[in-house]
């Protein structure tokens, strides 16, 4: 149980589009989902805090109008990453918590997106 | 936001060696969390600790909760080359997630 999936697992597109990654909770509601960066070689950054039905939490830093978040429904969120470019090639991974729960996380399989 | 910082940065042990790893933190929480990642997948949780000094364990590995709520260890016994990845440590209070640097393991056959 609690199996997070991710789609597509990776995507190669070019500067200047878009790309949505969905994250979907399989087997439980999420009324918050989480976005997560990860460089090669370093730890997990979190973006931005998604809770069904309202706007997105973005972290200092994070450009809200760039990174696009939606959680439409307790199954699932979306991040759009807007006009991309190379630098926001990255490994992006999204953790769901289980409606009710205070501190679980499961984790995606993560998003490899390169931009060239 | 919060520093978490793991010790050591990569191991390099001997298939059958036991490993020890911990984490620090600059503030105290309630919660301290352990995963695995293996590459180019998403963590997974390995061990959850709730309460200053608890010790959990989780077949061969086990984690304790410091007294000072400021740290943790993991340790993993036995290693077998399965046990190769990068070793999270995690904080959380309720909306806020905290990653520490990670500690990489490889486990030479």
């Amino acid at each position: 149980g609690a199996v997070v999936s991710q789609h597509p697992s990776w995507v190669i597109c070019k500067s200047g589009t878009s790309v949505k990654i969905e994250c979907r909770s399989l087997d439980f509601q999420a009324t918050t989902m989480f976005w997560y960066r990860q460089f090669p070689k370093q730890s997990l950054m979190l973006m931005a805090t998604s809770n069904e039905g309202s706007k997105a939490t973005y972290e200092q830093g994070v450009e809200k109008d760039k990174f696009l978040i939606n959680h439409a429904s307790l199954t699932l969120s979306t991040l759009t990453v807007t006009s991309a470019h190379p630098e926001d090639s990255s490994f992006y991974i999204c953790s769901a918590r289980p409606s009710g729960s205070s501190y679980e996380q499961y984790f995606g399989p993560g998003t490899r997106l390169t931009v060239t | 936001g919060q520093q978490l910082n793991q010790s050591p940065q990569s191991m390099f042990i001997q298939e059958g060696e036991d490993v020890s790893m911990n984490c620090t933190s600059s503030s105290i929480f309630n919660t301290w969390l352990w995963y695995k990642q293996d590459p180019g997948e998403g963590p997974v949780l390995l061990i959850a600790l709730y309460k200053a000094g608890e010790l959990t364990s989780n077949g061969r590995l086990t984690a304790q909760f410091g007294i000072t709520r400021k740290d943790s260890f993991l340790n993993i016994s036995a290693s077998i080359p399965s046990d190769v990845g990068i070793y999270f440590c995690a904080e959380t209070t309720g909306n806020q997630f905290y990653f520490g640097t990670g500690t990489s393991l490889t486990v030479i056959p």
